[in-house]
């Protein structure tokens, strides 16, 4: 079990341009998270899957924003055309469908937009 | 909605002193509750949690009892160490919700 990783670590981008972030989970986790994490907040849900299946976003994602699993494994979390009030740490989490409260986080990607 | 309030940081201690930090939750129903730790340059990790009332979650010697009648899931320890210095989140899970609610995260910082 080599926990939840998540790449890159830090992104420093320019307002306007694009990212993506990746999230690979425990291998035998059926269920991925998204959660976005401000300066002093505590984090915020934005997305879950279960196996490929987006099956709940959030108010905060907006139309900017997508996540993918497409193969039921790992994840990808787009920004199109960065604001500077997307800067943030994005935290990913995985569980057991039979135990979804207890879920597990990556080491999170902390994005700059400058 | 759903919310979960911490005491606000930082909490700054001498090393071997006596640990709380206040946790206070509004939920309908029979929430899970969760403290996770968060190092500094890390994420969150899983520090204890609690399914049911009257339920005592600990580890690492950290402590914390689900009191449904106060609503509340306070963390103890007995003597605090220099490496727990870190920031600490309350958090409740409801069923059916599928996603982890935080509090604001509460800074301890342990000197020598």
């Amino acid at each position: 079990d080599t926990g939840v990783s998540q790449d890159p670590r830090h992104k420093i981008t320019k307002r306007g341009q694009n990212v993506t972030f990746r999230c690979d989970p425990i291998s035998e986790h059926n269920r991925l998270y998204w959660y976005r994490q401000t300066l002093g907040q505590g984090p915020e849900f934005l997305t879950y899957f279960q196996n490929e299946a987006q099956l709940e976003k959030s108010r905060l994602l907006s139309d900017r924003f997508s996540a993918e699993r497409p193969k039921g494994s790992f994840s990808t979390l787009e920004i199109q055309r960065t604001e500077q009030g997307d800067s943030a740490m994005y935290l990913c989490a995985s569980s057991l469908q039979n135990s979804q409260e207890t879920q597990y986080f990556g080491p999170g990607t902390r994005l700059l937009v400058l | 909605g759903d919310s979960v309030t911490q005491m606000e940081g930082p909490v700054t201690l001498s090393e071997e002193a006596f640990l709380t930090i206040n946790c206070t939750y509004t939920a309908t129903g029979y929430p899970s509750l969760f403290w996770y730790v968060q190092y500094p340059g890390e994420g969150l990790q899983l520090l204890l949690k609690a399914t049911k009332a009257d339920d005592k979650g600990s580890n690492k010697g950290f402590e914390a009892t689900y009191r449904k009648e106060t609503t509340s899931f306070h963390l103890e320890k007995g003597s605090v160490q220099v490496s727990d210095s870190a920031v600490y989140f309350c958090a409740l899970f409801k069923g059916g919700y599928n996603k982890l609610i935080f509090g604001a995260g509460t800074r301890l910082a342990v000197h020598p």
